[in-house]
């Protein structure tokens, strides 16, 4: 079975000031980690991928899978980030799992 | 209209009514997912269906019967529901593999 963990229901940050999202999961299989955004009044969309090794709009994710992690982080934030987001994991069916979420609101 | 389409948006019912919702997908994938969210739960994974046929039903109850007549369609038809099943149900659609799944807006159920 697989799990994905995001202990941060709610995450308040300044703008200017870094961000980290975690995200921790479990899975017996090589797992492929997704992060999925909500903006506002819009609809649940990916953000980026690890196989991708990416930067997307600021924000990087790394595997890690010593500690079994695979947290969101982005140096400055700004105020357009505030969102909902969910951290994900495909198992070997193909089929995805998401996390809880976690609100980030950036204060102005 | 491009994207994933969902129909109703909001839909109110009582535990004896029979209704369906419908998902729609205009952007060529061969791949449409049923998920469940609930208030302070993770999404839940009901339905996938791949070339049309069901590849994952992770262990949903009867009263909820998905139907995917093609690879742009896929219905959820909803029967002596409780109040429990209360919750937004999302259409998503991808290509097979990808891990990119295209949501919906959702469709908010409402049982009484």
């Amino acid at each position: 079975a697989q799990r994905v963990t995001q202990p941060e229901k709610l995450l308040s940050v300044f703008k200017g000031a870094p961000v980290e999202l975690k995200c921790n999961y479990s899975y017996s299989g090589s797992p492929e980690l997704f992060w999925y955004v909500q903006y506002s009044r819009q609809r649940l969309q990916l953000l980026l991928r690890h196989i991708s090794r990416e930067s997307i709009k600021g924000f990087t994710a790394d595997l890690n899978k010593g500690e079994t992690s695979f947290h969101l982080k982005k140096p400055f934030a700004q105020e357009e980030d505030s969102a909902m987001y969910y951290c994900a994991l495909k198992n070997g069916a193909n089929n995805l799992f998401f996390g809880t979420g976690t609100r980030l609101t950036v204060i102005p | 209209e491009t994207g994933v389409t969902q129909t109703p948006r909001h839909l109110v019912m009582g535990m004896t009514n029979k209704k369906s919702l419908k998902c729609e997908q205009h952007l060529g994938h061969n791949a449409m997912y049923w998920y469940k969210q609930s208030a302070k739960k993770p999404l839940e994974l009901m339905f996938v269906y791949s070339l049309e046929e069901r590849v994952e039903n992770n262990s949903v109850p009867s009263r909820f019967s998905p139907e995917c007549p093609n690879s742009s369609h896929l219905f959820l038809h909803l029967h002596t529901l409780q109040p429990e099943d209360s919750a937004l149900y999302l259409c998503a659609s991808s290509q097979y593999f990808s891990g990119e799944l295209f949501f919906g807006e959702g469709s908010r159920l409402t049982v009484l």
